[in-house]
């Protein structure tokens, strides 16, 4: 049973590049979520997938934007990056209405 | 953002010693998630709490969920090496709403 997995694992860009992150939820699950960690923080939530729309939404800036596809995978973009969007940015998934989300291992995304 | 208040940051601790962590919000939710996390990987979840008052248990690690809903406890015994990480709470309101994250409790295990 496959878990959420995450590419790529590590990327470096430069400020005001844009930058996509991608993740395949764990086999059946519907709903998508992405977290921003910052280092020595918790995970923020930036946006939740659930049939292909976009269906909340934490306190990002349109900068960040998403997509899922229809066979249930998720794409995460960042425009315009900043030297603050350095962090690991981590997708979860589960079935819609269902509590528990279980992780990938992370994007880490360095900004210089 | 929002985050719950995780005490205490950080614990350093004898191998075979019990733990204890907690995790307090002002406002109230209606499930607590434990994870933990190792250096460079995702958190991955250790304990799931629906219900206030319930006492569930992983292995030696045990998990409550606090009568005011907004409070939750996770005790590990005997603790060994590979208790060493990063153990996160997460509370939620409903099964679609995000999960709200504490800032973590590093433990440090001393062999």
């Amino acid at each position: 049973d496959a878990g959420v997995t995450q590419s790529p694992t590590h990327l470096i860009k430069t400020r005001g590049q844009q930058v996509t992150l991608r993740c395949s939820p764990k086999s059946g699950h519907d709903t998508v979520s992405w977290y921003q960690q910052a280092l020595g923080q918790g995970p923020q939530f930036i946006f939740q997938y659930y049939e292909e729309e976009e269906r909340q939404r934490g306190n990002f800036p349109d900068r960040f934007s998403g997509h899922q596809f229809p066979n249930y995978s998720s794409e995460l973009n960042v425009n315009a990056l900043l030297l603050g969007d350095s962090a690991l940015y981590l997708c979860a998934s589960t079935f819609w209405g269902q509590e528990t989300q279980y992780f990938g291992p992370g994007t880490r995304l360095l900004v210089l | 953002g929002q985050q719950l208040n995780q005490s205490p940051q950080s614990m350093f601790i004898q191998e075979g010693e019990d733990v204890s962590m907690n995790c307090t919000s002002s406002s109230i939710f209606n499930t607590w998630l434990w994870y933990k996390q190792d250096p460079g990987e995702g958190p991955v979840l250790l304990i799931a709490l629906y219900k206030a008052g319930e006492l569930t248990s992983n292995g030696r690690l045990t998990a409550q969920f606090g009568i005011t809903r907004k409070d939750s406890f996770l005790n590990i015994s005997a603790s060994i090496p590979s208790d060493v990480g990063i153990y996160f709470c997460a509370g939620q309101l409903t099964g679609n709403t995000p999960l709200v994250f504490g800032k973590g409790t590093r433990l440090s295990v001393i062999a």
